[in-house]
């Protein structure tokens, strides 16, 4: 089975700053997309960014950015210039290509943005 | 285009009620998932439907839920009997499938926190 594991509880920044959050994964599969979720006290579940593993290219969407490392099971989130609504907790997941399945949430890592 | 719709917000039920929380996916889709959020966690996928079908119920509890998507209407999730250990946000996500690029990302709704007194 996959699993999605993020090692960062709780991550602190100051506004303007750059911070990068940790995510590692496991999986026989070669072939899966993987996900950035944020979710403000709201609770809404926000899509941030999607990596589709066959491509090498890391994704980017505006100030946010991914380092995907496929052999090291990697996937980090850097954000930068952060803002005071960045302040989120944020969820990395993974789903397997092929068929819409299920997704596989990591435990979130909370960001603080502080003046 | 509206969003996923959830609702109720929140739902207060006494232990050994019935809770059902509906969804409503985006327009034109037609695959809808819904997730448990525990708190202090992070979500865990309980069951995947089309219209009319079940396709993944493997995160679904054995007894007490249940989960249905009828071709016209919201989907429904059922929880039987409600006991303190249900209390949790609910959520549902919907995704368009095989319909371009666009075909593996499930957007969510706002959840439904279900208390359980």
């Amino acid at each position: 089975a996959q699993t999605v594991t993020q090692s960062q509880p709780e991550m602190s920044v100051q506004e303007a700053e750059t911070v990068t959050l940790s995510c590692t994964y496991d999986t026989s599969e070669s072939d899966y997309y993987l996900f950035w979720y944020k979710q403000p006290p709201s609770r809404q579940m926000i899509l941030v960014i999607r990596q589709e593993a066959y491509k090498q290219q890391n994704a980017t969407e505006n100030r946010f950015s991914v380092n995907f490392q496929k052999a090291a099971k990697s996937f980090s989130l850097k954000i930068s210039d952060s803002q005071l609504g960045d302040a989120a907790m944020y969820f990395c997941a993974y789903e397997d290509t092929g068929t819409a399945s299920k997704l596989t949430f990591g435990t979130g890592t909370r960001l603080q943005v502080t003046l | 285009n509206a969003g996923v719709m959830q609702n109720p917000r929140h739902l207060v039920r006494r232990r050994g009620q019935e809770a059902r929380l509906r969804c409503s996916p985006m327009k034109g889709h037609s695959h809808v998932y819904w997730y448990r959020q525990l708190p202090e966690e992070g979500l865990k996928f309980m069951v995947y439907l089309q219209k009319e079908n079940i396709i993944d119920e493997s995160g679904m509890p054995k007894e007490r839920f249940s989960a249905e998507f009828p071709k016209e209407g919201p989907s429904i999730l059922r929880i039987q009997q409600v006991v303190r250990g249900d209390s949790a946000a609910y959520f549902c996500a919907s995704s368009p499938f095989g319909q371009g690029i666009a075909k593996n990302i499930q957007y969510f709704g706002a959840g439904t926190r279900l208390s359980v007194l």
